[in-house]
C-alpha cells in the first residue's frame, strides 16, 4: 500500500520558471490538500479537492494552482516561480469527513 | 489562526512518561482535538483525536478536560523516536475544512 507519494522529492528552479508537484494517492480519499512548510513553520493550506472536479484556495494559494481530474491524482502548478516560493511541500489526503491525514514525504523546491 | 496554543518546546528523559499540553479554550462543541506528529525530514503522521471522553491507541493516550477547554497528549514511555513536533489541532468536520497546524510543540528527549 504506497499512501500518499509526492514527486519529485527535491527541486531546484530558477525565478520565473514553472513546474508541476505531482501528488498520487491509492487510498481512494475524496479530500486532498497540498501545505507549505517554511522553516520553523507550521504547515499552511495552499489548496485542497473534496473530490474529482472540484478545487478550493487555503490560506496561501497565490502563485500556485491546482487541478483533479481524478480521484488518485492533485497536481501543484507552480507557473512562474519565485524565491518565496522556496518551501517544503506537502501533500495529504483523507476520506471525506474524517480529519486523519494521509501525509506524504514532502517535496524540498529552491527557487533561486 | 491556529486556534489552539502550545508550548514551544519540551524536554523529558526516555523511558518517562510525557505530557504535552494544548489549550483550546475557544472551542466549539462539535470540534474534535486532534494531534499529529512530525519527525525530522518527514511529513506529519497522526496520532489521536477525540471529542469528548479520553482516549487510548498504541501510540498515545488523550487526556481532554471536561469543559473541553484544553487536553494533554500522553506518552506512556517515551523513547528516542519520539523526539518530533507535535500538533495539536481543532477538527471541526465537514469536507472542505483543512486542519491548521500551529507551530506545535518541539519535544526533545534526553537519552
Amino acid at each position: 500500500n504506497a499512501g500518499v507519494t509526492q514527486t519529485p522529492k527535491f527541486q531546484v528552479l530558477k525565478t520565473g520558471q514553472s513546474m508541476t508537484l505531482q501528488c498520487a494517492q491509492d487510498m481512494n480519499h475524496e479530500y486532498m490538500s497540498w501545505y507549505r512548510q517554511d522553516p520553523g513553520m507550521g504547515l499552511r493550506l495552499i489548496h485542497y479537492s473534496v473530490g474529482a472536479g472540484i478545487t478550493d484556495q487555503g490560506e496561501v494559494p497565490n502563485g500556485y494552482n491546482v487541478s483533479r481530474s481524478t480521484t488518485e491524482d492533485f497536481p501543484l502548478r507552480l507557473l512562474s516561480a519565485a524565491p518565496s516560493q522556496t518551501s517544503v511541500y506537502f501533500c495529504a489526503s483523507r476520506q471525506a469527513n474524517t480529519g486523519e491525514l494521509f501525509f506524504g514525504e514532502g517535496s524540498r523546491l529552491t527557487v533561486l | 489562526d491556529a486556534k489552539t496554543t502550545q508550548p514551544n518546546s519540551m524536554e523529558s528523559n526516555e523511558e518517562e512518561p510525557v505530557h504535552l499540553p494544548c489549550n483550546h479554550s475557544t472551542i466549539s462543541g462539535t470540534d474534535y482535538i486532534h494531534w499529529y506528529r512530525q519527525l525530522p525530514s518527514q511529513g506529519p503522521e497522526y496520532v489521536i483525536h477525540g471529542l469528548t471522553s479520553n482516549v487510548n491507541n498504541r501510540m498515545a493516550s488523550l487526556a481532554i478536560a471536561e469543559d473541553r477547554k484544553s487536553s494533554t497528549l500522553i506518552l506512556h514511555r517515551a523513547t528516542l523516536r519520539d523526539a518530533a513536533v507535535y500538533y495539536c489541532i481543532r477538527y471541526s468536520g465537514g469536507g472542505a475544512d483543512g486542519l491548521t497546524f500551529g507551530k506545535g510543540t518541539h519535544l526533545i528527549i534526553q537519552p
